[in-house]
């Protein structure tokens, strides 16, 4: 079974702090990686996605991907209250996602 | 990012009715849509792929004769959910992905179904 995990949370951080988020996947020939931001009764939003080892950087996101050790993770700088949602990570051409984590940034 | 639009954005039925929500990409089109399910402080549950001119692909334990799932065109499915019943309340989320290799799939914003 297909399988993407994740840390629930809640993740709390103080304002201006990093945010890390990891994931790890258990479906070794996954290409594609995808971090989707959710608020409270909202839809997913995309953020990032990651189809090559190593960073990938955007403002203040950058998502790294590690294939060997089969993780993905996000760091959040300068993280900003309005940064506080559920961070979902998706794996796959089928969109596999995580449980997600819950993050909290304390202003 | 493209625009993938859901209607409607919330629905009240009763208990036994059937209810259509229709997912659009705006300003791209989508050989491939996914549909989930996502109950209150839950991850999201895929219960289909829809593929344009195909039946869709079913997760394990969806039943396919209460989630009728249509994707007549390359931008447009419909979800139906038969004879919806109280337990069917939740959050139904659309998402499409343009066509054309493996890209960021993008969400409609989501349906919420309150059966009564």
């Amino acid at each position: 079974q297909k399988e993407v995990e994740q840390n629930s949370g809640p993740l709390s951080v103080p304002e201006g702090a990093i945010a890390s988020l990891n994931c790890t996947y258990s479906d070794r020939v996954s290409q594609s990686f995808f971090w989707y931001r959710q608020y409270s009764g909202k839809s997913p939003e995309l953020i990032m996605s990651i189809y090559s080892n190593g960073d990938k950087e955007d403002g203040r996101f950058t998502a790294q991907l590690n294939k060997a050790s089969q993780y993905v993770s996000l760091l959040i700088r300068d993280s900003q209250p309005s940064d506080s949602a559920t961070y979902l990570c998706a794996v796959g051409q089928n969109f596999v996602f995580g449980p997600g984590t819950r993050l909290s940034v304390l202003p | 990012g493209a625009v993938v639009s859901q209607h409607p954005s919330r629905v009240i039925c009763k208990s036994g009715t059937s209810v259509k929500i229709e997912c659009r990409s705006l300003d791209f089109q989508a050989t491939t849509m996914f549909w989930y399910r996502q109950f209150p402080k839950q991850s999201l549950m895929l219960m289909a792929t829809s593929n344009e001119g195909s039946k869709a692909t079913y997760e394990q334990g969806v039943e396919k004769d209460k989630f009728l799932i249509n994707h007549a065109s390359l931008t447009l499915s419909t979800l139906t959910v038969t004879s919806a019943h109280p337990e069917d309340s939740s959050f139904y989320i659309c998402s499409a992905r343009e066509t054309g290799g493996v890209t960021e799939a993008f969400f409609g914003q989501g349906t919420r179904l309150t059966v009564v």
